[in-house]
């Protein structure tokens, strides 16, 4: 188990430029989630797969957002247009197929738009 | 909408002193609940849940949480902390009904003073 890992950490970038986000979970999970947190709150749920499958995204999530799994392993996270109120942490989550399997996160990638 | 309400927003305390973080959320059918656990510089992981059977759980580190149905909550408890418990907690529902997506309240910061 060497846990989920998220690349990069940090990542700054101006307004209007595009983004992407990679996160690679444990490798026998199948679910995997997408959250944003910012100062002060708790994480937010974006959107989340199982295996390749997008299941659920949420109202959160403007068209300027798009995840992929394309074979049901890693899976990237890219915001194209940065606009300021995107900065945030974007954490990436994994676990199993069941409601009250706990999530194991990754340590985010902090974005930061200027 | 489903969410999740942490009453402190931050909690300071001396050593051995008792704990408990409160946690509501609100109705949507079967649950399973969560305590997720953020130390300085670290991921956020899971402290214990809840899902079926005895309503009193105990987790790591001497954590303990309460679900009482009737009052929708699921608090947390810690009989006496220690430095070491610093950290940001969060409290996070599961809806059956959402396939594992989870809820989360925005967080309480706990401070223990040595």
């Amino acid at each position: 188990d060497t846990g989920v890992s998220q690349d990069p950490r940090h990542k700054i970038t101006k307004r209007g430029q595009n983004v992407t986000f990679r996160c690679d979970p444990i490798s026998e999970h199948n679910r995997l989630y997408w959250y944003r947190q910012t100062l002060g709150q708790g994480p937010e749920f974006l959107t989340y797969f199982q295996n390749e499958a997008q299941l659920e995204k949420s109202r959160l999530l403007s068209d300027r957002f798009s995840a992929e799994r394309p074979k049901g392993s890693f899976s990237t996270l890219e915001i194209q247009r940065t606009e300021q109120g995107d900065s945030a942490m974007y954490l990436c989550a994994s676990g199993r197929d069941r409601g009250h399997e706990k999530l194991f996160f990754g340590s985010g990638t902090q974005l930061s738009v200027l | 909408a489903q969410s999740v309400s942490q009453h402190n927003h931050h909690v300071i305390l001396s050593e051995a002193a008792s704990l408990e973080l409160g946690c509501n959320y609100s109705y949507g059918g079967t649950v399973n609940l969560f305590w997720y656990v953020q130390y300085p510089g670290q991921h956020l992981q899971l402290l214990l849940k809840y899902f079926s059977g005895d309503p009193l759980v105990k987790g790591i580190k001497g954590f303990e949480a309460e679900f009482i149905k009737s009052k929708f909550s699921f608090n947390l408890r810690k009989p006496s902390v220690q430095w070491s418990d610093t950290a940001e907690y969060f409290c996070a529902v599961t809806y059956n009904t959402n396939a594992g997506k989870s809820t989360f309240g925005d967080g309480t910061t706990l401070t223990v003073k040595p």
